[in-house]
């Protein structure tokens, strides 16, 4: 397996424009996590999927940030519209009982 | 709730010198913890978890953690430090067991001097 892919690895984006953040998670893996990373916050769990439904949103920040995962191959981040404050490294995890893996992040810079 | 305070945000050592990162938790029923360890421009990678049973958690790398009730406490040791070991380290807890609910500490950046 190729591990969590994570794509785009680095997003440069304008205050007040789409931002989709993509995740493929390792195959057999039933929940997938997102999480924001930042210097001032530290790592935050935003929202989890189990068996691709949402099962905790509360680290969501805003209505502005919604997350999907439409089958157990993938799942999307999205903000809209974004804002300087979002900037941040988004990783997507998926884990099943015994073990847990973190993609290698997105970079997200908003300006 | 539950937390996770980690001592020293700033860790450096000498290659080959005995690695001490330090995590103490606070969590009102029997934690599950963990720490994991990210190195520049990737993500987390989990070293050792801690459910129950054998207090002495053995990790990958030669890491290995005790988790002590009586002091709250869940230290990462490693006798002999290499390079490759330069990275930051996250201590966690969960109430669950599981990875759904996990709180991360702040972490701790390791510095190995050569």
């Amino acid at each position: 397996d190729a591990g969590v892919i994570q794509s785009p690895r680095h997003e440069v984006t304008e205050m007040g424009q789409e931002v989709t953040l993509r995740c493929k998670p390792i195959s057999g893996h039933d929940y997938l996590f997102w999480y924001r990373q930042t210097m001032m916050r530290g790592l935050e769990l935003l929202i989890y999927f189990n068996n691709n439904v949402p099962i905790d949103d509360s680290g969501m920040p805003e209505d502005r940030f919604s997350a999907k995962m439409p089958n157990a191959s993938f799942s999307t981040l999205k903000i809209q519209p974004s804002e300087p404050r979002d900037s941040a490294v988004y990783f997507c995890a998926s884990s099943s009982v015994n073990e847990q893996y973190f993609g290698p992040g997105t970079r997200l810079t908003v300006t | 709730a539950q937390s996770v305070t980690q001592l020293g945000s700033h860790v450096s050592v000498s290659e080959g010198a005995l690695v001490l990162l330090r995590c103490n938790y606070s969590s009102s029923v029997p934690p599950y913890l963990f720490w994991y360890v990210q190195y520049p421009n990737q993500g987390l990678q989990l070293l050792l978890k801690y459910t129950t049973g054998a207090t002495l958690v053995k990790g990958i790398n030669g890491f290995e953690a005790e988790f002590k009730k009586s002091e709250t406490s869940f230290h990462l040791t490693k006798p002999s430090a290499h390079m490759s070991d330069a990275a930051e380290y996250f201590c966690a807890v969960s109430d669950t067991g599981g990875y759904q609910k996990v709180t991360f500490g702040t972490g701790t950046k390791l510095q190995v001097i050569p």
